[in-house]
């Protein structure tokens, strides 16, 4: 089946703590990219990457870091969480640039907490 | 700077109603509009895409229209049902490749 997983899917951690969130795809996606969504904000990008070692800032890519060392994977990285970092976290992945019309495909998301 | 506004935040309605969600954005330099669905505990699922060029995309009970120019989108949902009950949420594409969110309608359909 065709999907993107990640996890965890839910994480309590204190702040300072380095956690990072695993997202893989196995559709052979080019592109994949992480969002957050919180109450009345809608989902903002943080960071995504257009191919293998590329990658670029999203919207609210502070406090966050990423790497893209092969095709299928893409972690988020929080060096030193803290509590606005409390969200819930969704990677998402595309055969190609958005712009081509090509349709996103989501996980089912990982809902953090940081005390 | 892409702003979008889904209007209401939140509907109820009997089953079998026909029902209609709003979406606005600010910057009508777009390369599409898409509507998503989400559900409780799951992420998000594609269902329609409307290229700018297009004004409206159908699947099945679904119907979205765009009109660029008045920076509008409805999302049409014909002969709702308890199963439509999620969070739908539009997003638009500008030219930095980046899809700008609103922050969705929770719907509710029951028996």
């Amino acid at each position: 089946e065709a999907q993107v997983t990640q996890n965890p899917r839910y994480l309590i951690t204190v702040t300072g703590k380095k956690l990072t969130v695993t997202c893989s795809q196995n559709m052979n996606h080019e592109y994949m990219s992480w969002y957050r969504q919180d109450p009345g904000l809608g989902l903002r990008q943080i960071y995504y990457s257009m191919n293998v070692e590329v990658t670029d800032k999203g919207d609210v890519p502070e406090g966050y870091k990423v790497s893209r060392k092969e095709k299928r994977n893409f972690p988020l990285i929080l060096e030193s969480p803290s509590p606005n970092q409390t969200s819930l976290y969704f990677c998402a992945s595309s055969s190609g640039r958005l712009s081509g019309a090509n349709v996103l495909t989501f996980g089912a998301g990982s809902r953090l907490t940081v005390l | 700077k892409q702003e979008v506004t889904q209007i209401p935040a939140a509907l109820s309605v009997p089953e079998g109603e026909n029902l209609v969600l709003n979406c606005s954005f600010t910057d009508s330099a777009i390369y599409n509009l898409q509507w998503f669905r989400q559900d409780p505990g799951k992420g998000l699922t594609s269902l329609l895409l409307i290229q700018s060029s297009q004004r409206e995309q159908t699947s099945g009970r679904l119907n979205a229209s765009l009109d660029k120019s008045s920076g509008r989108s409805t999302l049409y949902i014909a002969a709702s049902q308890p199963g439509d009950s999620a969070t739908y949420l539009c997003a638009v594409l500008g030219n930095t490749d980046k899809l700008i969110f609103g922050t969705g309608t929770r719907l509710q359909v029951f028996p």
